[in-house]
């Protein structure tokens, strides 16, 4: 079935740098969707990708959807602590109707 | 947007026993799924929880193990049964519509002494 894989696993930053985490699919994907799980706490929704090369952004996020529909990106600039945190991917289910998540990205922000 | 709270957050069991796991949806919800996730790691689907009917479970989980209910489209529980420690992770519940954001309760931290 349809793999989406995430990289890089981990990701140490110090407070101010930028942070990039990309998932990438074989197959084509209708969306794709970024979650944020806090160290202790459970994934929180943060968006939704669906067009072909589409960009949106929130803050200091921004988070793209390629051409190909293929792959997709999150970008944080000027990382913040409170960025810290493990940010998964999650394509459509292979079967029936639940999420595929990517193995996620662990961001350590150190100030 | 949906709320989902889940219990117990956390307990501790002895082997063999069992933990009943519950999620309420403050709202209609049309899936309800089952995760465990080891710390560090990725989610792991357990089962979708179908309203009115049984579980459908993914490779390596069955129903004698992880008895699943689900009695409306608000309300649902996990049961893991005859606990070992290898059982000892967290539990997750998610609830959404179809091709929309999932919602998340605050998960179930479960240790097996």
């Amino acid at each position: 079935g349809q793999q989406v894989m995430q990289i890089p696993q981990y990701q140490h930053v110090q407070e101010g740098e930028d942070f990039t985490t990309y998932c990438n699919s074989s197959t084509t994907l209708s969306n794709i969707q970024w979650y944020k799980q806090r160290p202790g706490g459970h994934p929180v929704f943060l968006i939704q990708l669906v067009k072909s090369g589409e960009v949106k952004k929130q803050k200091r996020l921004t988070f793209q959807f390629g051409e190909a529909k293929k792959n997709s990106s999150l970008h944080i600039t000027a990382t913040q602590t409170t960025d810290v945190g493990t940010y998964f991917c999650a394509g459509p289910p292979n079967s029936g109707y639940a999420l595929n998540f990517g193995k996620g990205t662990s961001l350590l922000v150190t100030p | 947007s949906a709320v989902i709270s889940q219990k117990p957050s956390r307990d501790i069991c002895q082997r063999g026993t069992s933990l009943t796991i519950q999620c309420q949806v403050d709202s209609q919800v049309t899936m309800m799924f089952w995760y465990r996730q080891q710390p560090g790691q990725s989610l792991t689907l357990i089962a979708t929880a179908n309203q009115g009917s049984e579980a459908t479970y993914e490779s390596g989980f069955v129903i004698d193990k992880f008895p699943i209910s689900r009695p409306n489209l608000t309300f649902s529980t996990l049961t893991v049964s005859n606990m070992s420690p290898e059982d000892s992770s967290i539990y997750l519940c998610s609830g959404g519509q179809v091709n929309t954001e999932a919602f998340f309760g605050q998960g179930t931290r479960l240790t097996v002494v």
